[in-house]
């Protein structure tokens, strides 16, 4: 099973951006399918973003696309949420999760992203 | 895009049955999969492909599909399975599809 952690969460003001990683700790993670999955405040889970594990297959949600880019580094075994134009109704726990690749098997702890003035 | 229903909450008795079901249009054709959200927790796979369960998950733990409902059985329910619940579906359009979860309490 793969073990996750997210970072890069925190503050930031509406317009701005964020750049979230997640690290693996286990060999597999090149051949893993990864996603991004987020919770606002006492909601709940939204699918955010997915890349198959050679990184040629890439999907976003409708509510993220065009500001948010997912991207991986294999050799750093990590994955990245680059973050853009942030919104309020952006603010969320966002964990990673490894795709199997039509379930989600392991998740990160979390790393929470609060969009405010 | 899909959507998919559960109820706000269900209440058990401790040693009784939980269903916790999951609504969807022919639902059925799907793979529908279960997780499982402690508070302050990250939520964790219990039962995936309707009816598998990873290792380390209770047998207590099954699942069905049919029709245009998916269901969650908890057997012999304990306290510590009191928890959100959520079922999820992959979509045609590559999208992870979540319900919006069902609050499972142990009276």
């Amino acid at each position: 099973q793969v073990q996750l952690v997210e970072s890069g969460g925190g503050l930031v003001k509406p317009g701005g951006s964020l750049r979230l990683s997640c690290e693996a700790s286990t060999f597999t993670f090149s051949d893993s399918y990864m996603t991004w999955i987020r919770q606002a405040p006492g909601k709940g889970l939204e699918w955010v973003s997915y890349m198959s594990s050679s990184g040629r297959s890439i999907y976003y949600a409708d509510s993220v696309k065009g500001r948010f880019t997912i991207s991986r580094d294999n050799a750093k075994k990590s994955l990245y949420l680059q973050m853009n134009s942030l919104r309020a109704e952006d603010t969320a726990v966002y964990y990673c999760a490894s795709a199997l690749p039509r379930y989600l098997d392991s998740w990160g702890q979390g790393t929470l992203v609060t969009v405010a003035s | 895009s899909y959507v998919l229903t559960q109820p706000p909450s269900v209440s058990v008795a401790p040693g009784q049955t939980a269903r916790v079901t999951c609504g969807g249009d022919n639902i059925g054709g799907k793979s529908v999969h279960w997780y499982q959200q402690k508070p302050g927790q990250a939520p964790v796979l219990v039962v995936y492909d309707d009816t598998d369960r990873p290792s380390g998950i209770p047998e207590r733990f099954s699942g069905s599909n049919s029709g245009n409902t998916a269901t969650l059985t908890i057997s012999r329910v304990e306290a510590g399975d009191e928890a959100d619940y959520f079922c999820q579906v992959w979509d045609s359009n590559n999208d992870y599809v979540f319900g919006a979860g069902t609050k499972v309490t142990v009276l």
